[in-house]
């Protein structure tokens, strides 16, 4: 069974720019949960997508933003970056049930400039 | 804002060593506790989810207790091999469905 796959691997980006990052989810999960993590603060969780619903919202500004498509493949967007946004960007699949164990994919590291 | 928090940030032990971390996390509205491992230049790999109080999960090694009442679980490594560096994560799980994470613990085994 293939991973959860990302993609890019790693973007470099200048202030002000968008970027969209994508995620490939396990087949047959319907589940795809989206992290930052950056030097000190953990992972921090930005939002869960379930069957093309956004179903969950961590505490971050409405510039960042996703969507989950029918084959539950999903993006995030970040818009007019900053440079805080300079992360390692994880997204995370499961069945979708409260407490499933949840399969990462390898992470999109961003660099803003 | 749920505060889930490990110690030690980081832990240096030898080859051979047995080691153990905490994770504390709120005691009400419980739902699972998970623990991960997240070794360098890969992604974070499920070790346990753990959703009973008293429960005990055991794989090779490794093996964690779950006590909800208190709001605190533990993480032992018997025999610390190099291949067990790295950072362990603990992950709560409450009314919301969303994955609360600690910061980690380091774990470096040195030969």
């Amino acid at each position: 069974k293939a991973g959860v796959t990302q993609t890019p691997r790693y973007l470099i980006k200048t202030r002000g720019q968008q970027v969209t990052l994508s995620c490939s989810p396990i087949s047959g999960h319907r589940s795809v949960s989206w992290y930052q993590q950056t030097p000190g603060q953990g992972l921090q969780f930005l939002f869960e997508y379930f069957s093309e619903t956004q179903r969950n919202k961590g505490n971050f500004p409405g510039r960042f933003s996703g969507r989950q498509f029918s084959n539950s493949r999903s993006e995030m967007n970040v818009s007019t970056l900053e440079l805080g946004d300079s992360a390692l960007y994880l997204c995370a699949s499961s069945g979708g049930g409260r407490g499933d164990e949840q399969f990462f994919g390898p992470g999109t590291r961003l660099t803003v400039l | 804002i749920l505060n889930v928090e490990q110690s030690p940030q980081s832990l240096h032990v030898q080859e051979g060593d047995s080691t153990n971390f905490t994770c504390s996390f709120p005691s009400s509205n419980f739902y699972a506790l998970h623990w991960y491992r997240w070794e360098t230049a890969k992604s974070p790999e499920a070790l346990f989810v753990m959703t009973l109080n008293g429960d005990e999960k055991k794989k090779g090694r490794i093996s964690a207790t779950l006590n909800t009442k208190e709001g605190y679980s533990y993480l032992y490594i018997k025999g610390s091999q190099p291949e067990d560096s790295a950072t362990y994560l603990c992950a709560f799980t409450g009314s919301a469905r969303q994955l609360t994470f600690g910061s980690g613990t380091q774990l470096t085994v040195l030969p």
